[in-house]
């Protein structure tokens, strides 16, 4: 079964801090996706990245960057230099690869809601 | 492009009472799902649309959930009757495939059984 843990249930920084969201996923597939969501006080989740479990590169968007970590089923997010429009709840997902009985189904983590204060 | 569309946005119920969502997805995409969000949790699916076959149902409660789509485009979720651990918020997914590709959501439903 599919599993994915983020321990941090609140984080509080103050503006123009280094922040980083952690995520553990458990799978037993040898393909699988990694994806991160943010949930802005409007509700709508945004996609945020798609990770395949054949690409450990880290990836970097603007302030944005991720950690893929194979060996420690880690796939932590970072955001530089944090704003208050960063403030939201972030959510970890997994997703089996083709073949899987979950393929295509989104296995989500419990959040981390993330408070940027000016 | 227009996003997901869901309604109502909002609703309140009495225990046992019936109550429909209603969800229209991204034009195109051939993939829809139904995802329950319980205040303080991740969303977990309900259940997963490939045009208008279910593709995976396996966390829906059937004796009281059920859901449709209809000519593979819109689909409506429906709670009879519902229980006070129903309240939630309701939101509807689509996709172009049925790959884990990007998923894109609707604003939800907030539901509240009293």
């Amino acid at each position: 079964a599919q599993k994915v843990t983020q321990a941090q249930t609140e984080i509080s920084v103050v503006e123009k801090e280094d922040v980083t969201l952690d995520c553990v996923y458990e799978t037993r597939d040898t393909t699988y996706y990694l994806f991160w969501y943010k949930q802005p006080p409007s509700g709508e989740l945004v996609f945020l990245i798609r990770r395949n479990s054949f690409d450990e590169q880290n990836e970097i968007s603007g302030r944005y960057s991720w950690n893929f970590q194979k060996s420690t089923s880690s796939f932590n997010f970072t955001i530089t230099a944090s704003q208050v429009v960063d403030s939201a709840v972030y959510f970890c997902a997994l997703s089996e690869g083709a073949g899987g009985t979950s393929y295509g189904k989104l296995t989500f983590g419990q959040g981390t809601i993330l408070t940027v204060h000016p | 492009e227009a996003g997901v569309a869901q309604s109502p946005r909002y609703k309140i119920i009495e225990k046992r009472q019936s109550v429909a969502f209603w969800c229209n997805p991204i034009s195109g995409h051939a993939t829809l799902y139904w995802y329950q969000q319980i205040l303080g949790q991740g969303p977990k699916l309900l259940i997963q649309f490939q045009n208008n076959g279910v593709v995976d149902d396996s966390q829906l409660p059937k004796d009281r959930f059920s859901a449709e789509r209809l000519k593979g485009v819109d689909s409506t979720l429906k709670i009879q009757p519902a229980k006070l651990e129903d309240s939630a918020v309701y939101l509807c997914a689509s996709s172009q495939r049925l790959d884990p590709n990007e998923q894109f959501f609707g604003p939800g439903t907030r539901l509240t059984v009293l």
